[in-house]
């Protein structure tokens, strides 16, 4: 089990265009939840998903972010027109059906130039 | 709603001596709760839980749910343990939420 895979590790995007963060859960689990983490911040929680459904998005803006979980392929988090202030690094973790722990990726970490 | 508090944003601590990184939490029910490390440039990965009631790497954590806490405490520190540590809370199949982390600095 190859663990969460995220990708890219790292991005760079200038002001107003589109960032994808792609999330590969562990095999087996179809929990997905995305964080993001502020310089010298702790973890924000963002949205909680499983397979097809959101099931909790109260912490991702309204505006420009949405998340998805395909049937088939990765969890994609999305930030349309980005600005400064998204810089950050967002963490994916995943966990299997019923509760046990969260398991994380390495995070991707966005720059907005 | 549920949430959970870290008081302390840095710890700062002399190699040898205790340590307790505090974490509250407020929930109506019986969650899990979950103690995570993230130590510089990896990811974050677990320490503990309380429903395992073992002891990694010399730190233990007990719920008291009289005092909604789980706090994380260690005898006798070392300087690897500098790190990030978040308290976790899981509503049982649902969302984890995170405090938000304490930064410990353990000094030689």
């Amino acid at each position: 089990n190859a663990g969460v895979m995220q990708n890219p590790r790292h991005l760079v995007r200038r002001r107003g265009q589109e960032a994808r963060l792609r999330c590969s859960p562990m095999k087996g689990h179809s929990h997905v939840y995305w964080y993001r983490q502020l310089p010298e911040e702790g973890l924000k929680f963002m949205v909680y998903l499983q397979k097809e459904n959101i099931i909790d998005e109260s912490g991702m803006p309204k505006e420009r972010f949405s998340a998805e979980f395909p049937k088939e392929g990765p969890s994609i988090l999305r930030i349309q027109q980005v600005v400064r202030g998204d810089s950050a690094a967002y963490f994916c973790a995943s966990s299997p059906v019923v509760n046990t722990e969260a398991f994380f990726g390495q995070g991707t970490r966005l720059t907005v130039v | 709603a549920q949430r959970v508090t870290q008081p302390e944003k840095l710890l700062s601590v002399f190699k040898g001596a205790p340590v307790e990184l505090k974490c509250n939490y407020s929930y109506s029910g019986s969650p899990e709760l979950f103690w995570y490390v993230q130590y510089s440039r990896q990811r974050l990965q677990l320490l503990l839980r309380h429903i395992s009631r073992e002891s990694i790497k010399g730190f233990t954590a007990d719920l008291n749910k009289g005092e909604t806490s789980f706090h994380l405490k260690k005898p006798f520190a070392q300087e690897e343990d500098s790190a990030m540590y978040y308290c976790a809370l899981s509503n049982y199949g649902q969302n984890f939420v995170f405090g938000p982390g304490t930064r410990l600095s353990v000094l030689p």
